[in-house]
């Protein structure tokens, strides 16, 4: 997988909104653009993932640079529940996973 | 759907022994399944890969003696850690690809294992 940078942690206040930024300069053309997050003691749980066009769901929204360079995963209105540890990973075939640290996101009541 | 069950999810054993963590694709068929390690403050760190009736291969540095697998059917796989060591210590999550998701996939809770 190539590599990303994201920030060491983040902190936000509950029901606001969140962005948390992924740089991903070396993608490839193939490269998908994937996000997990991991809550304390328990395994990832898949986010989001995109190629080029922005992405909605119920979890949240993947909005992606027009070059491709970055991403930003955006938490509409964060709750407690949404403070763990958030993994941007690009994805250019099916072996497993490479995890980088990741951002720590932190709210606040 | 695209669940993974993971068993157990927390275990203490002694030094010396061995400990079998299950993991089960409850909904769909896993041919391939990966197994992770993550120890405290760390990120995870892919272990090894698991595939339905062929042997397991392991990344560099991961001793296949020691950490065994099995993946006997398209909905089971297994990691049974031989004679544990306290360094042996860890959190240990198996993963499986996610229907509908290009490249994704399904984690499953993780195990907690002690050794003292």
């Amino acid at each position: 997988d190539a590599k990303t940078t994201q920030p060491n942690s983040m902190e936000s206040n509950e029901e606001e909104p969140v962005h948390l930024p992924c740089n991903h300069s070396t993608i490839s053309g193939t490269d998908y653009i994937h996000w997990y997050r991991q809550l304390p003691s328990q395994g990832p749980e898949y986010v989001i993932h995109g190629l080029t066009s922005n992405v909605n769901n119920r979890m949240a929204s993947l909005a992606i640079a027009e070059d491709r360079k970055s991403s930003t995963l955006i938490l509409h209105r964060a709750t407690l529940r949404d403070a763990a540890v958030y993994y941007c990973i690009l994805r250019g075939g099916a072996d497993g996973l490479t995890f980088g640290k990741g951002t720590h996101l932190i709210i606040q009541p | 759907g695209a669940v993974v069950s993971q068993h157990p999810s927390r275990v203490i054993c002694k030094s010396g022994t061995s400990v079998k963590i299950e993991c089960r694709s409850l909904d769909f068929q896993a041919t391939t399944m990966f197994w992770y390690r993550q120890f405290p403050k760390q990120s995870l760190m892919l272990m090894a890969t698991s595939n339905e009736g062929s042997k397991a291969t392991y990344e560099q540095g991961v001793e296949k003696d020691k950490f065994l697998i099995n993946h006997a059917s398209l909905t089971l796989s297994t990691l049974t850690v031989t004679s544990a060591h306290p360094e042996d210590s860890s959190f240990y999550i198996c993963s499986a690809p996610r229907h509908g998701v290009t490249y994704g996939y399904t984690f499953g809770s993780g195990t907690r294992l002690t050794v003292v």
